[in-house]
């Protein structure tokens, strides 16, 4: 059975520094990643995907995060928070590729002080 | 990259009335697609697969009876809560699936934020 753990529930980061989400996974079979990020009232954007190719994954906005399959963890960082980055971040699993079912991670608050 | 869409974006209706919410998969076909529930400062929670020419299977717990599922093309499926009650006020958001070879992804909808009065 599948099951993301998002480590913080809310992370609170000064504009210009380094930002860290953590995600932890559970699956019986080779999983497919993803962080989404909601802003508030708002739909969910992708950020990144890993689907099994590299291990270091770059997304969109500054973004990226790391596979490690040894400590079943796929965190999300960016080298410097902007005030626009305040959002909702979800840590996503789906088993395989072939997306029947995803599981969403309870969610991380990220606060980005001036 | 690929856009659904939802409508209406939100919607206030009375209690015991029905409101229907439409998700369209607009620049690919989508044999299936999703929908969620999502409460305030909560996580997505499925609430049912949507088939295409099927019925939907939902997730344990869902009300079949009241959260009617329908898909009946390849680029529309429709959420229609019936007898809406106070306790389903949230945030609904549907995703799509494009096919395998166009990247076989959920792409997810804006969401319709639904009030019942």
């Amino acid at each position: 059975a599948q099951s993301v753990t998002q480590l913080d529930s809310h992370v609170s980061v000064s504009e210009g520094t380094p930002v860290l989400l953590r995600c932890n996974y559970s699956s019986s079979y080779s999983p497919s990643l993803f962080w989404y990020v909601q802003h508030p009232n708002k739909g969910l954007q992708l950020l990144l995907k890993y689907t099994s190719a590299a291990t270091l994954v770059k997304g969109i906005n500054g973004f990226e995060a790391e596979f490690k399959k040894s400590e079943t963890s796929f965190h999300l960082t960016k080298p410097s928070a902007h005030m626009s980055d305040a959002a909702e971040y979800f840590c996503v699993v789906s088993e395989g590729t072939s997306y029947d079912k995803v599981i969403f991670g309870p969610g991380t608050s990220l606060s980005v002080i001036p | 990259g690929a856009v659904v869409s939802q409508h209406p974006s939100w919607v206030i209706c009375k209690s015991g009335t029905s409101v229907k919410i439409e998700c369209r998969s607009l620049d690919f076909q989508a044999t299936t697609m999703f929908w969620y529930r999502q409460f305030p400062k909560q996580s997505l929670m499925l609430m049912a697969t949507s088939n295409e020419g099927s019925k939907a299977t939902y997730e344990q717990g869902v009300e079949k009876d009241k959260f009617l599922i329908n898909h009946a093309s390849l680029t529309l499926s429709t959420l229609t809560v019936t007898s809406a009650h106070p306790e389903d006020s949230s945030f609904y958001i549907c995703s799509a699936r494009s096919p395998p070879g166009y990247g076989y992804e959920q792409y997810f909808g804006p969401g319709t934020r639904l009030t019942v009065t």
